[in-house]
């Protein structure tokens, strides 16, 4: 059974920091690794999408990357700002079937 | 980008009454649309996935007629929470990804989420 874990559960940083945050899972048998931005109370946003092919991401101030042998992915935030402060999820899919979230990240960024 | 739409975003009703929440695919099609289920300060519960044309998968644990979904069309899926009682208060949101005719749904294409449904019985 496929888990993920995320580290930290929580984060709270200065403005302008450069951050990471961690996502390990258990069966490295994953089809693509999804992050997500949630907002209090607010659905998903899909920050990356990273195949199982593939070693990293980027799109903006975001960088994720992915080691699939050692079952383990970053989401890098750089030059952090407030509008960064949410929880952040990854997600593992397998080929056919569902996908395994991790509990999250929240984070804050302090201006 | 593709956008999923979820109706509606806040439902305040009495126990005992049964509620229709729906999940819209905008601008593409969706053979397989998940339903989740989260909880204050925790991560998402799948609870069912939801087949276009076929029977839901249902989560173990999660009851089918309690919670009963229909995929009616490659665009729509819907969850009714029947006799809902104050337990039943939650955080519900759905997801889709693209299915092209011919090809299949694409599991290499990022999931879309809706915005979710926050469902309070009194």
């Amino acid at each position: 059974k496929q888990e993920v874990t995320q580290i930290p559960a929580a984060l709270s940083v200065p403005e302008g920091e450069n951050l990471v945050l961690n996502c390990s899972f258990t069966d490295s048998a994953i089809y693509n690794l999804q992050w997500f931005r949630q907002d209090p109370g607010k659905g998903l946003t899909s920050l990356l999408l990273i195949q199982s092919s593939q070693r990293e991401q980027t799109s903006g101030r975001l960088n994720a990357s992915l080691d699939k042998s050692s079952g383990r992915s970053t989401l890098y935030i750089a030059a952090s700002q407030p509008g960064d402060s949410a929880t952040y999820l990854c997600a593992v899919r397998p080929r056919a079937g569902k996908s395994t979230f991790g509990d999250g990240t929240t984070l804050t960024v302090k201006p | 980008g593709a956008v999923v739409s979820q109706h509606p975003s806040w439902v305040i009703c009495k126990s005992g009454t049964s509620v229709k929440i729906e999940c819209r695919s905008l601008d593409f099609q969706a053979t397989t649309m998940f339903w989740y289920r989260q909880f204050p300060k925790q991560s998402l519960m799948l609870m069912a996935t939801s087949n276009e044309g076929s029977k839901a998968t249902y989560e173990q644990g999660v009851e089918k007629d309690k919670f009963l979904i229909n995929h009616a069309s490659l665009t729509l899926s819907t969850l009714t929470v029947t006799s809902a009682h104050p337990e039943d208060s939650s955080f519900y949101i759905c997801s889709a990804s693209p299915y092209i005719q011919g090809v299949g749904a694409l599991s290499n294409q990022p999931q879309h989420f809706g915005d979710g449904t926050r469902l309070s019985i009194l």
